[in-house]
């Protein structure tokens, strides 16, 4: 069974601190690594996308990685924001899936002053 | 990239009645798709709409109890029939322009409450 697991479930960090959110995935064949950000009572919105030849990805404060071996990825969040409080989930793109994703069950992430 | 509105965006809606959600999205895209998202799980792929045939199903989702239209290459709707309380949940609607990297886009979804 083709699976994305995420930890922590969820995570609590003070502004202005980095933390990092860690993914691991058994999909097979792999195609592709998202990272998205779930704003509460929103739909996802694309952080990053990775194919299996890429190490990092940047988008502003957002660094994610990728280790296509171990089959491991990682976003980094840098000098967090109250406005970074939010669920982060983990997307696996499977070669030849037509577009199919599969989700982890996310990181709650919760910034406070 | 791709706005997608969803409507209605919450129902609360009585056991055994069924709920029409329209996807539309602001320009032609290749895929569409409906995901359920039940409380704090993460998103679940009930369907792939496809432009002018029968929606593709994944595992566990049948046309009866959750009919998906498709006219054109910007507007979906899911329908979900004989609502019980267990349908409770989000359904988000999504979209793409095709290749496999390409992002998908996200609807805000919608909230619906079985009673």
């Amino acid at each position: 069974k083709n699976q994305v697991e995420q930890s922590p479930q969820s995570l609590i960090i003070l502004e202005g601190k980095n933390c990092t959110l860690q993914c691991n995935y058994t999909v097979s064949p792999f195609s592709n690594l998202r990272w998205y950000k779930q704003d509460t009572g929103r739909g996802p919105v694309s952080l990053t996308i990775m194919t299996f030849s890429e190490n990092t990805k940047s988008n502003g404060r957002y660094t994610a990685t990728l280790d296509a071996d171990t089959k491991q990825s990682s976003l980094h969040i840098t000098a967090s924001q109250l406005s970074d409080s939010a669920s982060y989930i983990c997307v696996v793109s499977l070669t030849g899936g037509g577009n199919k994703l599969t989700f982890g069950t996310g990181t709650q992430l919760k910034v406070e002053l | 990239s791709a706005v997608i509105s969803q409507k209605p965006s919450r129902d609360i809606c009585q056991r055994g009645t069924s709920l029409t959600i329209q996807c539309q999205v602001d320009s032609q895209v290749t895929m569409m798709f409906w995901y359920r998202q039940q409380p704090g799980q993460s998103l679940t792929l009930i369907a792939t709409a496809n432009q002018g045939s029968e929606a593709t199903y994944e595992s566990g989702f049948v046309i009866d109890k959750f009919p998906i239209s498709r006219p054109n290459l910007t507007f979906s709707t899911l329908t979900v029939s004989n609502m019980s309380p267990e349908d409770s949940s989000i359904y988000l609607c999504s979209a793409t322009r095709g290749a496999a990297y390409n992002e998908q886009f996200f609807g805000p979804g919608t909230r619906l409450t079985v009673l």
